[in-house]
């Protein structure tokens, strides 16, 4: 049984920082890219961040490039996320997803999602 | 504003059948990328539903259907139950972007 399971979330102030992580189990962790992908209380999707199966390739949304930074410990089974120089906008649910081995294309599906970790940015 | 878009909402009553379209443009579903589906139920996670335009990942229901014409797609349900009141999301690759896009979601209601 796959499972991811968030942590890390809470409230910062602006400018503040915070590091997710997305602890994986039940699953061949170090074969997958991984991804986050956020989503605003009452709003839709918005992809955040990838990064490859043995974590040299990596990508983020135009949003977040510059402030995010994705990263892994395949020896921990564990993705991060960590989120500097915070704005109220990144105020979100933050989700880890799993991308299927059998995706093609550049970045294909994810077929497993963590439950989310909620990230409040407010002063 | 997405660069999927997806109607704010459908409905439909028990039975019948909904369509929800995604219609992107060239630099994503129009170049061929998969288009996949996620149904989010109210307070949960995404779930994956369509995979690759028109697959469906094993213990998803058959009602459920996917298809895609040039720079648009579709998620069809047919033989709408209560238990599928939800959103719906489309999700592809956008090659300017150089990352993944989704949909702005569309919210399922069952009369």
């Amino acid at each position: 049984q796959v499972q991811l399971v968030e942590s890390g979330g809470g409230m910062v102030q602006p400018g503040g920082s915070l590091r997710l992580s997305c602890a994986a189990s039940g699953v061949t962790f170090s074969a997958h890219a991984m991804h986050w992908v956020r989503q605003d209380p009452g709003k839709g999707l918005e992809w955040v961040a990838f990064i490859s199966s043995d974590g040299n390739n990596k990508k983020y949304a135009d949003s977040v490039r510059g402030r995010i930074t994705v990263s892994r410990d395949n020896s921990k089974n564990t993705l991060y996320l960590q989120m500097n120089s915070l704005r109220p906008e990144d105020t979100s649910v933050y989700y880890c997803a799993r991308e299927s081995l059998y995706s093609y294309g550049p970045i294909g599906y994810f077929d497993h999602w963590g439950q989310g970790a909620l990230v409040t940015v407010s002063s | 504003q997405s660069v999927l878009t997806q109607p704010p909402s459908v409905s439909g009553a028990p039975g019948q059948r909904v369509a929800i379209s995604c219609t992107g443009s060239s630099s994503n579903i129009g170049a061929d990328y998969g288009v996949h589906w996620y149904q989010q139920l109210p307070g949960t996670a995404p779930k994956l539903l369509i995979f690759d335009n028109t697959n469906r990942p094993s213990g998803v229901p058959d009602r459920f259907s996917g298809s895609k014409s040039d720079t648009s797609a579709s998620l069809a349900i047919t033989g709408l139950q209560p238990e599928d009141e939800a959103d719906y999301y489309c999700q592809s690759f956008d090659s300017s972007l150089s990352g993944a896009v989704f949909g702005a979601g569309t919210k399922v209601t069952v009369l």
